[in-house]
């Protein structure tokens, strides 16, 4: 079974700290993903990476980066975090290309900034 | 402008009945689409899928409908049990090489015993 680990289930931060959500699969999958869930909107992709060291924008990326360098390990990073970003955050991963296959998910983290 | 719809934030259905929850979909070139199950406090499940090639598609209680000409997918539940109760969040694929789908707002599902 794949097991996509959020390092975190629940966190409390500050405005304006800086954050560190970190995301760890284990089936040797090449993509992985970061969300953010909140009620009404669905799941909401911020960033997410084809490969080792290769990001791609989502459609929210703004107020993110993200880091990937190992292939199994993926991390979000709130540069200066605001209370907006109170959320749900969700990771995922898949194996690439031309296969009908779903992604997986972490159990998510949920941040709150006070 | 979500590209994918569920219209119904919540549906209550007894146990033992059908559950059927909807989704909608605006764009011809989605290819895939997936259907995926949420507890509180939980990621997301993947509990069924469907390729644009199929009408339907069926594993135990759960089936999925595909209809293209009307951009509608349906999921039905039979019989509905309790454990069920969760939000059920329809997905649709628009990059076949990156695996990206695009989700929608999600329905929250009741099973009353």
């Amino acid at each position: 079974d794949v097991k996509v680990t959020q390092s975190s289930r629940y966190l409390v931060k500050r405005t304006g700290e800086k954050v560190f959500l970190e995301c760890v699969q284990d089936m040797d999958h090449e993509n992985m993903f970061w969300y953010r869930q909140d009620p009404g909107l669905g799941l909401r992709l911020i960033y997410f990476s084809y490969d080792v060291k290769m990001k791609e924008k989502g459609d929210i990326p703004e107020g993110y980066s993200v880091s990937r360098e190992k292939k199994e390990r993926f991390s979000l990073i709130l540069e200066s975090a605001s209370t907006n970003q109170t959320s749900m955050y969700l990771c995922a991963s898949s194996l690439l290309g031309g296969r009908n296959q779903p992604q997986h998910f972490g159990d998510g983290t949920r941040l709150s900034i006070l | 402008d979500q590209q994918v719809k569920q219209n119904s934030p919540s549906l209550s259905v007894q146990e033992g009945r059908i559950s059927i929850l909807n989704c909608d979909y605006t764009n011809s070139m989605f290819d895939y689409f997936l259907w995926y199950k949420k507890y509180p406090a939980e990621g997301p499940t993947f509990l069924i899928s469907i390729s644009s090639i199929k009408d339907k598609n069926e594993d135990g209680r759960f089936t999925v409908f595909l209809n293209k000409s009307a951009k509608h997918l349906s999921l039905h539940i039979v019989p509905s049990q309790p454990g069920d109760s969760a939000v059920y969040f329809c997905a649709a694929r628009f990059d076949n090489y990156g695996q990206n789908f695009v989700f929608g707002p999600g329905t929250r599902l009741s099973v009353l015993p």
